[in-house]
């Protein structure tokens, strides 16, 4: 089973902030959390992970609780392109390799 | 291009012969894997690889073999499928260096096979 929960759905205005929530509240010490998106039926692509921290790219930010029981991605400008699902993802095995996705969020971007 | 790629993309085919989904990455990862998605149940590991010759179950192996004779191939293999091995199946590829777990993975684009 995943060890992240995340909300079902989520709407977002183009061009404003997508926020996106998890709670990971078994996560250990040495666990990271990962972001991935799906778009349509595509592979899972990337987008950012992070320990304690906080983190940023360029395609968004990771803001970790300071007791790592949830975090928040953040899309600072989103745009329709970003119309996807959203996976938290904190590994399965001690190889941080194992992936179970569960449902994710489908956050829509809207015009 | 760094990328994972998949062969077919889509299959269809009928129960009881044997088929084999090809995956190759051009990145030199020693990590590889295999993941079937379901509506409903997310994505789910089927079989891993550390490296060469190396290979190992994950959460959902049954019905499907491996082989990892080369760094950048890693092939599913179904000896006799079923109908409900009708899934979108995904391998994906990442450099894995011991003691870290920071290495993201590279997913290639998918392969949808219906058992009939």
């Amino acid at each position: 089973d995943a060890k992240t929960t995340q909300p079902t759905s989520m709407d977002c205005a183009e061009g404003r902030a997508a926020n996106l929530p998890c709670n990971h509240s078994t996560i250990s010490g040495n666990e990271y959390v990962y972001w991935y998106r799906q778009i349509h039926s595509q592979g899972p692509q990337y987008i950012i992970h992070g320990l304690k921290n906080n983190e940023t790219n360029e395609m968004a930010s990771l803001i970790i609780t300071e007791d790592r029981k949830s975090s928040t991605l953040i899309l600072p400008h989103a745009t329709l392109r970003d119309t996807a699902v959203y996976y938290c993802i904190v590994p399965n095995d001690n190889y941080g390799q194992n992936f179970v996705f569960g449902p994710g969020t489908r956050l829509s971007v809207l015009p | 291009e760094a990328q994972v790629t998949q062969n077919p993309r889509y299959l269809i085919t009928v129960t009881g012969k044997k088929l084999t989904v090809t995956c190759s990455q051009n990145m030199n990862h020693e990590y590889m894997s295999w993941y079937r998605q379901d509506p409903g149940l997310g994505l789910r590991q089927i079989y891993y690889s550390m490296n060469v010759e190396v290979t190992d179950k994950g959460d959902v192996p049954e019905g499907y073999k491996v082989s990892r004779k080369e760094k950048r191939n890693f092939p599913l293999i179904l000896e006799s499928p079923s109908p409900n091995q009708t899934s979108l199946y995904f391998c994906a590829s990442s450099s894995w260096t011991s003691g870290t777990y920071t290495d993201t993975q590279y997913f290639g684009p998918g392969t949808r096979l219906t058992v009939l």
